[in-house]
């Protein structure tokens, strides 16, 4: 079976300044990999996935996330916040073949302030 | 399109009652899923299902069922609730090639 790590359950940040939020995953097969963002009283919303190819993915809203095969690794970073990205995120994984059955990390709440 | 509808959105209840969380879906989406939300345990698959007729456990299904009698619909029932029920339930559907979930907006229930 999969699973996934989120290291940090809480990241406080100040505004215009660079986050990297940290998400490790174990599996013996090959997998897919997922951001998801969840705004406060709301559901989960996807924010990027890999799925294969280029290793570097990245969001519409300037997230991006890279692949790392050897440290299965899939961190999510940003060179500079805003308060707007205050949110809980979560890293989710699936195994390639069964793409709608996901399994998440605990989340991350990224903390933006002034 | 609505996308994922969750009624209702918030509910208390008593122990040892039952209950029915609703999830509709207007994207002729084949899979559809339950998650329960706790703090700090992420999100948990409770039960999912792949089409009309076909329903399968997840992580955390004990004291849940389901059924999945169109593609549209996909309820969750609460056999006899318990204290540790208490959670965010969110119902998500995806096709069953596609990558991304759609997830409704949640349901917080209480049970005292």
């Amino acid at each position: 079976a999969q699973s996934v790590t989120q290291l940090d359950s809480q990241v406080p940040v100040f505004e215009e300044a660079p986050v990297e939020l940290r998400c490790n995953y174990s599996s013996s097969v090959s997998v897919y990999l997922f951001w998801y963002v969840q705004y406060p009283n709301q559901g989960l919303q996807l924010l990027l996935k890999y799925l294969s190819g280029s290793t570097l993915v990245e969001s519409i809203n300037g997230f991006e996330a890279e692949f790392n095969k050897s440290q299965t690794s899939f961190h999510l970073r940003k060179p500079s916040v805003h308060i707007s990205d205050t949110a809980e995120y979560f890293c989710a994984v699936t195994i390639t073949g069964t793409a709608s059955k996901l399994t998440f990390g605990t989340g991350t709440r990224l903390q933006v302030t002034l | 399109n609505a996308g994922v509808t969750q009624t209702p959105k918030f509910q208390v209840l008593k122990t040892g009652q039952s209950m029915t969380l609703q999830c509709a879906q207007d994207m002729n989406h084949e899979y559809m899923s339950w998650y329960r939300q706790d703090p700090g345990m992420g999100l948990r698959l409770i039960h999912y299902s792949v089409g009309a007729g076909i329903t399968d456990q997840g992580e955390v299904p004990n004291g849940y069922n389901v059924s999945r009698s169109t593609t549209e619909d996909f309820p969750l029932r609460l056999l006899s609730a318990a204290p540790s029920q208490t959670s965010v339930y969110f119902c998500a559907s995806s096709r069953i090639t596609g990558f991304e979930q759609y997830f409704g907006p949640g349901t917080r229930l209480t049970v005292t």
